[in-house]
């Protein structure tokens, strides 16, 4: 099974900063990674598909990058609705995994 | 508009069974293949079952293989999981997912004595 290590489980920022989320899988998942955001009490909402391609209607200030078993998310300026929890999801192989996700959480 | 509205969660005791239903709308539906995943209290997301579009294969984690089965009928546009066996860690919310891209809004699954 691939595992996926995601960093920082927390972190702490201000509105206007930029941000990276950091997910290392345990072998090459070739470029098959996603990235969601998940408020509270609500369904995970996907941002990032394969690496880098933007889901349709998502701020441009969300872009994902990485190759082989290294990859990042970055939020180029936060938002106050950017305050969110964040999960990598890799479908490169069955069993599909996620992250352990990242709190985002206001300065 | 893609629609994904799950039903059939609920309050149920170890070792027994409950069908979890996604109705589907605004899509295609045998044009994609669809997964459920799902989400305990207060915790990560967790894969738990993916079908193809026609339905003739499916795929598992070792945590439900041969416990649950997903399934569904096109003609109803309804994807399926069949839950047996039902132990206190499967506690969860439970989504249907069209290709991890739409998510439904989640049914709540709760096991306890």
């Amino acid at each position: 099974d691939i595992q996926m290590t995601q960093s920082p489980s927390f972190l702490s920022a201000s509105v206007g900063d930029r941000v990276t989320i950091n997910c290392k899988a345990s072998q090459n998942i070739n470029k098959y990674l996603n990235w969601y955001q998940q408020k509270l009490g609500e369904a995970p909402k996907r941002l990032i598909y394969n690496t880098n391609n933007l889901q349709t209607g998502i701020p441009s200030r969300f872009s994902g990058s990485g190759s082989g078993t290294d990859y990042t998310l970055t939020i180029s300026s936060l938002q106050p609705e950017d305050f969110a929890t964040y999960f990598c999801l890799q479908h490169n192989s069955f069993p599909l995994t996620f992250g352990s996700g990242t709190k985002l959480e206001i300065k | 508009e893609v629609q994904l509205v799950e039903t059939g969660g609920g309050l149920v005791q170890p070792g027994r069974s409950l069908k979890l239903s996604c109705v589907a709308s605004g899509f295609t539906f045998n044009n994609y293949w669809m997964s459920w995943t799902r989400q305990a209290p207060g915790k990560g997301l967790e894969w738990v079952a993916s079908i193809t579009n026609s339905g003739g294969s499916t795929y598992y984690p070792d945590s439900v293989k041969g416990r649950f089965t997903i399934s569904r009928d096109n003609a109803q546009n309804t994807l399926y999981l069949q839950m047996n066996s039902l132990r206190s860690e499967d506690t969860a919310t439970y989504y249907c997912t069209r290709e991890g891209a739409y998510w439904g809004q989640g049914t709540l699954v709760t096991v306890s004595s």
